[in-house]
């Protein structure tokens, strides 16, 4: 069946360095490809998403790109913020019919001033 | 729309009672999931319904567990009798088809189980 795979947390890195939060996936067909951010104390939210092969979602200043040869959606953010500190959620969902939506476990990023 | 809507946003109920959660997912949306958090075991997908068919329920944990989807407008998921270690965060969400679906999520229940 499918799954999300993302590296451990948590992140903890330096107000203003380079954020990347590796996700590998496997799924048969096409699938659509999606990171979620949740807040302390709220539920996820759709950060960036990409639809189909070397697509390229981004939002807040945040990128993934979808890459199909490496089976792969990393996200990476240029300079983050103290206000990044989250939980991140890399999913799929399939393009079969019932649109099921899979995801990884999360990455919890902490971001220090 | 309002979005995915959960209620309630909080439950404290005794162990042995029967909790019930509810949610109503953004209309034209025919997938709706739900889901529970806990800082042991993560996100974990309990049910999922496609046009109000419930297509795979492998997620829910045992018995006391039961989820409904009556219409398409409104879904329940059902705890009898509640337990202490149910207490987590139980997410509902919906999506619509194509390839611009993507999941949208309630707010969540916190729901504690004393």
């Amino acid at each position: 069946g499918d799954s999300v795979t993302q590296m451990e947390g948590p992140v903890t890195l330096s107000e203003e360095a380079f954020l990347t939060i590796n996700c590998t996936y496997t799924a048969t067909g096409y699938p659509s490809l999606f990171w979620y951010v949740q807040y302390p104390g709220e539920g996820l939210q759709l950060l960036l998403k990409a639809t189909k092969a070397d697509d390229k979602g981004s939002n807040k200043g945040f990128e993934a790109t979808y890459r199909k040869e490496t089976t792969s959606f990393h996200l990476e953010k240029g300079s983050v913020q103290v206000s990044d500190s989250a939980v991140y959620f890399c999913a799929l969902l399939d393009s079969g019919g019932y649109q099921k939506v899979t995801f990884g476990t999360g990455t919890k990023l902490q971001v220090i001033p | 729309d309002a979005g995915v809507i959960q209620s309630p946003r909080h439950e404290v109920t005794e162990m042995g009672q029967e909790v019930t959660l509810r949610c109503k997912p953004i209309s034209g949306h025919n997938s709706l999931f739900w889901y529970r958090q806990t800082m042991m075991r993560g996100l974990e997908l309990l049910i999922y319904f496609n046009n109000n068919v419930p297509i795979d329920d492998s997620g829910m944990p045992e018995d006391r567990f039961s989820a409904k989807m009556p219409n398409a407008s409104f879904s329940t998921l059902k705890i009898q009798p509640s337990e202490p270690r149910d207490s987590a965060v139980y997410f509902c969400a919906s999506s619509s088809t194509g390839t611009r679906a993507e999941a949208f999520f309630g707010q969540g229940t916190r729901l504690t189980v004393v």
